[in-house]
């Protein structure tokens, strides 16, 4: 079975400041993808970022960058010098490769919280 | 290009009553996904339609039921609704359904049961 985990509830930090969520996952599968999506206050799940599971290598996209780590069963999601508007609700989600299995298995999510 | 559109926005029911959600997938977009993000219990897969089809389904009750309409836009159902079914109800589409297509959100209908 698939499972994501985001230890981290909520984030606060000052705007300008450097901030990383964590994202943990187990999947039995060879083949996978990983995701990132943001939930404004509107409740609009954004997609910000897909990963395939044989593809290691780190991505940056501006202030965002994602450190994918197979080792560890890690993707985790830094945002440089943050801004207030990076406020919201951050989702990590896994799903496995084609067939039935398309659904998104997400974590709990990371509520950040970035104030002036 | 026009996103994912989900109608009615917000809704109000009472426990034992009906109700239909709708969704708009992207243009182009075959598969259409719905979940639930109850409070407390975060984002929950409900079912995946692709083709017209029933793809897959989460671990819901059975009176949890949609279709998908040959223009690829589709519906949830939710019969005999209970308190419990409070929640945001989001609704997805992708290109295809192969598990590397992003899914696309749209802003969900908020479902409130007195």
């Amino acid at each position: 079975a698939q499972k994501v985990t985001q230890a981290q509830t909520e984030i606060s930090v000052v705007e300008k400041e450097d901030v990383t969520l964590d994202c943990v996952y187990e999947t039995r599968d060879t083949t996978y993808y990983l995701f990132w999506y943001k939930q404004p206050p509107s409740g609009e799940l954004v997609f910000l970022i897909r990963r395939n599971s044989f593809d290691e290598q780190n991505e940056i996209s501006g202030r965002y960058s994602w450190n994918f780590q197979k080792s560890t069963s890690s993707f985790n999601f830094t945002i440089t010098a943050s801004q207030v508007v990076d406020s919201a609700v951050y989702f990590c989600a896994l799903s496995e490769a084609g067939g039935t299995a398309s659904k998104l298995t997400f974590g709990t999510g990371t509520r950040l919280q970035v104030t002036l | 290009e026009a996103g994912v559109t989900q109608s009615p926005t917000h809704l109000i029911k009472t426990r034992g009553q009906q109700v239909t959600l709708r969704c708009s997938p992207i243009s182009g977009h075959t598969s259409v996904y719905w979940y639930q993000q109850a409070l407390g219990l975060g984002l929950q897969f409900l079912l995946w339609y692709d083709e017209g089809e029933e793809r897959n389904r989460g671990n819901f009750p059975p009176r949890f039921s949609g279709r998908q309409f040959p223009n690829y836009s589709s519906e949830l159902n939710v019969n005999a609704l209970e308190l419990e079914d409070s929640a945001l109800y989001l609704c997805a589409s992708s290109l295809e359904g192969q598990g590397n297509q992003p899914q696309h959100f749209g802003e969900g209908t908020r479902l409130s049961i007195l």
